[in-house]
């Protein structure tokens, strides 16, 4: 059973990096999409965006709220996602979760999920 | 943009029926997935493509999915069941995923 581990949270200045980690286990990622989730403290779920496995173009589609600011990749041999975040702002405080979609071409359900990763962004 | 609507809240007595709806124009014409997150933990897909149940998911929880409405339903409702719930759909004229506000299930 495949098992997803985020890293990397913490706390950062606004205007910081941070690079989150989301490795896999007991399975490789295949060509499987990869997606990121959010929630701020006491607030829904939101969507960051995605990544498409190799055999489907790895291709990636982000947020209106990240756009231009994040970045997704990943090393498939490593079964390592990675968020790169650039220019955090206060309000990309949250709790950080890497998904798995349910079926391997799509990016409708995901069945995988790890357990977060907070990241606090504040002066 | 397109927008999933759910009620805020849901009270239900055990043993009862709950259901937790999710609102969108025609999402009868799209896939609907709902989660259940329980505080502190990560949220759980319970029901997928409007009405399939992931494995270990009890029977008790099916899913629906026409016109303008998707609807979670959850038979013989447990205390264990006390939970926010989230509908979830890949929009695919934008290739983004999207959620409704989130349903907070209580149990009386």
């Amino acid at each position: 059973e495949v098992q997803l581990v985020e890293s990397g949270g913490g706390l950062v200045q606004p205007g910081r990096s941070l690079r989150l980690s989301c490795t896999a286990s007991g399975s490789t990622f295949g060509d499987y999409t990869m997606s990121w989730f959010r929630q701020a403290p006491g607030k829904g779920l939101e969507w960051v965006g995605f990544i498409r496995g190799k055999a489907y173009g790895g291709t990636t589609e982000y947020a209106a709220s990240v756009k231009g600011r994040f970045t997704f990749s990943r090393d498939d041999s490593k079964s390592i996602a990675y968020l790169q975040m650039n220019s955090l702002k206060t309000e990309d405080t949250a709790v950080y979760y890497c998904t798995r979609a349910a079926e391997e071409a799509s990016a409708d359900a995901f069945d995988i999920w790890g357990q977060g990763t907070m990241v606090t962004v504040s002066s | 943009s397109y927008v999933l609507t759910q009620p805020p809240s849901v009270s239900v007595a055990p043993g009862k029926t709950a259901k937790i709806t999710c609102g969108g124009n025609n999402i009868g014409r799209k896939s609907v997935h709902w989660y259940q997150q329980k505080p502190g933990q990560a949220p759980v897909l319970v029901m997928y493509y409007d009405s399939d149940r992931p494995s270990g998911i009890p029977e008790r929880f099916s899913g629906s999915n026409s016109g303008n409405t998707a609807t979670l339903t959850i038979s013989r409702v447990e205390a264990g069941d006390e939970a926010d719930f989230y509908c979830q759909v890949w929009d695919s004229s934008s290739d983004h995923v999207l959620f409704g506000g989130g349903t907070k299930l209580t149990v009386l």
